[in-house]
């Protein structure tokens, strides 16, 4: 029930492209939502976070979209760019539970030029 | 304003002996997390300090500890080190009442 699911493992798109990564939880007392980006040697950041209230949230080039009813919610980077290559984590937690997210799999995008 | 410090950065053990890794999280912030990433479990949850207490742990064995100071430095041991723990090990910190975690550039263990 802890699980959260991440797909496609790793996806390559054209500069330009809309990459879409899409994440499925278990646990319905998750509330929080985030995804994180990892460059190489480097560790996550938080990009853009959204909590079940709202279906979907945009913050310049990327946006979360939430279906609280199928436990699903996905990442869409806009105009992508070959700065945008790196690992993505979607994750989840309960507010309750202080700094302990669930993490998905991780997703690495390739953005060719 | 400095980021979440990890030290150090890279170390090499044989199997059987003990490893301590610390960090320094970003001033102001009180809670401090550990994660351990590697290729075929992810990212897991290791424990969660906040004001010197263990708040929260993940499902690993009693090996793995942890302890926070009061200037919220922490330091997390592994006692008795096996293949498996060969990974990169993460801290964190964040502002109570924010979801944000601040990640390290973590401390990369091989175990031999």
């Amino acid at each position: 029930q802890q699980q959260v699911k991440q797909s496609p493992q790793s996806l390559i798109v054209q500069k330009g492209g809309i990459p879409i990564i899409n994440c499925a939880y278990e646990n319905t007392a998750f509330d929080y939502f985030p995804w994180y980006q990892q460059f190489p040697g480097k560790g996550p950041a938080l990009l853009i976070a959204i909590r079940p209230d709202v279906s979907e949230k945009k913050e310049g080039r990327f946006t979360i979209s939430f279906n609280k009813s199928a436990k699903q919610f996905s990442l869409h980077i806009m105009d992508s760019q070959p700065g945008d290559s790196a690992t993505y984590f979607c994750a989840a937690s309960r507010e309750t539970s202080g700094s302990r997210l669930t993490f998905g799999e991780g997703t690495q995008l390739t953005v060719n030029p | 304003k400095a980021g979440v410090t990890q030290t150090p950065r890279y170390l090499i053990k044989t199997r059987g002996q003990q490893v301590t890794l610390s960090c320094s999280p970003i001033s102001g912030h009180r809670s401090v997390s550990w994660y351990q990433q590697t290729p075929g479990q992810g990212l897991q949850f290791l424990f969660e300090y906040f004001s010197e207490t263990q708040r929260n742990k993940g499902n690993f064995p009693g090996r793995f500890s942890g302890r926070q100071f009061s200037n919220s430095r922490s330091e997390m041991n592994v006692s008795t080190l096996e293949l498996g723990d060969s990974a990169l090990y993460l801290c964190a910190s964040r502002l109570l009442n924010t979801g944000e975690l601040f990640f390290g550039e973590g401390s990369r263990l091989t175990v031999l």
